[in-house]
């Protein structure tokens, strides 16, 4: 059980460039997420998905897309890489909160810098 | 803006002392989510607290919740050397008896236990 795996761990990417983050869980959850992470910014939404074929916009969304065609995949593409998207990033999943609420499993994190 | 906003940003302690995080949000929540992240890893979960709950214990942890003032605090008891790190909380906002996860983080508080 490998919980939430996320490729790569590092990468430098050139302004303009595209590009995707790999995450994976075999926890067999419904909900998964991208969260970036900026100084004294905390956590952000990016996207997030309650099950295969479904997703949604967090609170940052813009310069992303994401696609969740398996209940294991939640990758998330980076279309035109540009500077302000220089972050840590974290991919997430549970099962769905529901009313007691779930934990949530994240990742070890891809560093992105892009120049 | 962020929904959970927590103080001090950073705390430094000897270890031995008690540290006391707090955490204050701004909408009805469903569950509030205390989370430790150690340098460059993933966030790592502490201890969930339901809206119907006003306190909770795991081992040297205790949380408190206060709905009608909209905080929550995070105590940790005798610290040690090993809890240096960034605690963040993230609530679970109430959309209709069922929330998919959307966790909203706050920015953190550092704490460093010194030996």
């Amino acid at each position: 059980n490998a919980g939430v795996t996320q490729t790569p761990k590092f990468q430098v990417l050139k302004t303009g460039q595209s590009m995707t983050l790999q995450c994976a869980q075999d926890m067999n959850h419904e909900y998964m997420s991208w969260y970036r992470q900026d100084p004294g910014m905390g956590l952000r939404l990016i996207h997030y998905s309650v099950g295969a074929g479904i997703t949604d916009q967090g609170e940052v969304p813009n310069g992303y897309n994401v696609s969740r065609s398996t209940t294991e995949d939640f990758p998330l593409r980076l279309l035109s890489a540009a500077p302000s998207q220089t972050s840590v990033y974290f991919c997430a999943s549970s099962l769905l909160q529901g009313i007691s609420g779930n934990t949530i499993y994240f990742g070890e994190g891809s560093w992105l810098t892009v120049v | 803006s962020q929904q959970g906003e927590e103080d001090p940003q950073a705390l430094s302690i000897q270890e031995g002392e008690n540290a006391t995080m707090n955490c204050s949000y701004k909408t009805s929540i469903n569950n509030l989510q205390w989370y430790r992240q150690n340098s460059g890893r993933g966030l790592v979960h502490l201890i969930l607290i339901r809206s119907n709950e006003r306190e909770k214990h795991s081992g040297r942890l205790r949380v408190t919740l206060d709905t009608s003032k909209k905080s929550s605090s995070l105590l940790i008891t005798a610290s040690r050397a090993a809890d240096t790190a960034s605690y963040f909380c993230a609530t679970d906002a109430l959309k209709g008896g069922t929330s998919y996860g959307k966790l909203t983080f706050g920015q953190g508080t550092i704490l460093t236990v010194h030996p």
